[in-house]
């Protein structure tokens, strides 16, 4: 039972592109919306969150986007480089006692140079 | 500060065999778990522990076993080694909760033939 699905599973794009992934929740709990970036051969690092008092949060060439009203919510990188390339996991997690990530099944993402 | 450590990077067991996965990080976090990487299904939580002397089950618990006796220190322990726990196992640790920050360490490529 996945409870944060995560689309599309792998994304090309052309360097300078915007690159979009999708995640969508089932648990009205959740509060708190990570998103998680892994280079290959390297464990995830945490690249931007947000939680649902905002619809939406910048930082530098990465913004995530939330529908509270959808249980959606995405991640958008602006002028994409080769040196995005990675794989991006959403997760999500609620201030309830267990507290802890969900994450989504990962899309592994290649911007051409 | 050498953040979350993991040992070994990689391991071939057999079929029914027994070892332990070591993990340790030296930030004082409270909150430490562990997680194992198969393709398609994202990071899934395996046990976690909120302090030392106190372990949790997560999603995919059976056939591991944990132990917190140091906040330093959290290794994960297979008990009979089977082919479906073949995977790529992180240790994670954050301040207090698994919404905090989590920081991962690098992996252990675990096959088990």
């Amino acid at each position: 039972q996945q409870q944060v699905k995560q689309s599309p599973q792998s994304l090309i794009v052309q360097k300078g592109g915007i690159s979009i992934i999708n995640c969508a929740y089932e648990n009205t709990a959740f509060d708190y919306f990570p998103w998680y970036q892994q280079f290959p051969g390297k464990g995830p690092a945490l690249l931007i969150a947000i939680r649902p008092d905002v619809s939406e949060k910048k930082e530098g060439r990465f913004t995530i986007s939330f529908n509270k009203s959808a249980k959606q919510f995405s991640l958008h990188i602006m002028d994409s480089q080769p040196g995005d390339s990675a794989t991006y996991f959403c997760a999500a997690a609620s201030s309830g006692s267990a507290r802890q990530l969900t994450f989504g099944s990962g899309t592994q993402l290649t911007v051409l140079p | 500060n050498a953040g979350v450590t993991q040992t070994p990077k990689f391991q071939v067991l057999k079929t029914g065999q027994s070892m332990t996965l070591q993990c340790a990080q030296d930030m004082n976090h409270e909150y430490m778990s562990w997680y194992r990487q198969d393709p398609g299904m994202g990071l899934r939580l395996i046990h976690y522990s909120v302090g030392a002397g106190i372990t949790d089950q997560g999603e995919v618990p059976n056939g591991y076993n944990v132990s917190r006796s140091t906040t330093e220190d959290f290794p994960l322990r297979l008990l009979s080694a089977a082919p479906s726990q073949t995977s790529v196992y992180f240790c994670a640790s954050s301040l207090m909760t698994g919404r905090d920050t989590q920081y991962f360490g690098p992996g252990t490529r675990l096959t088990v033939l």
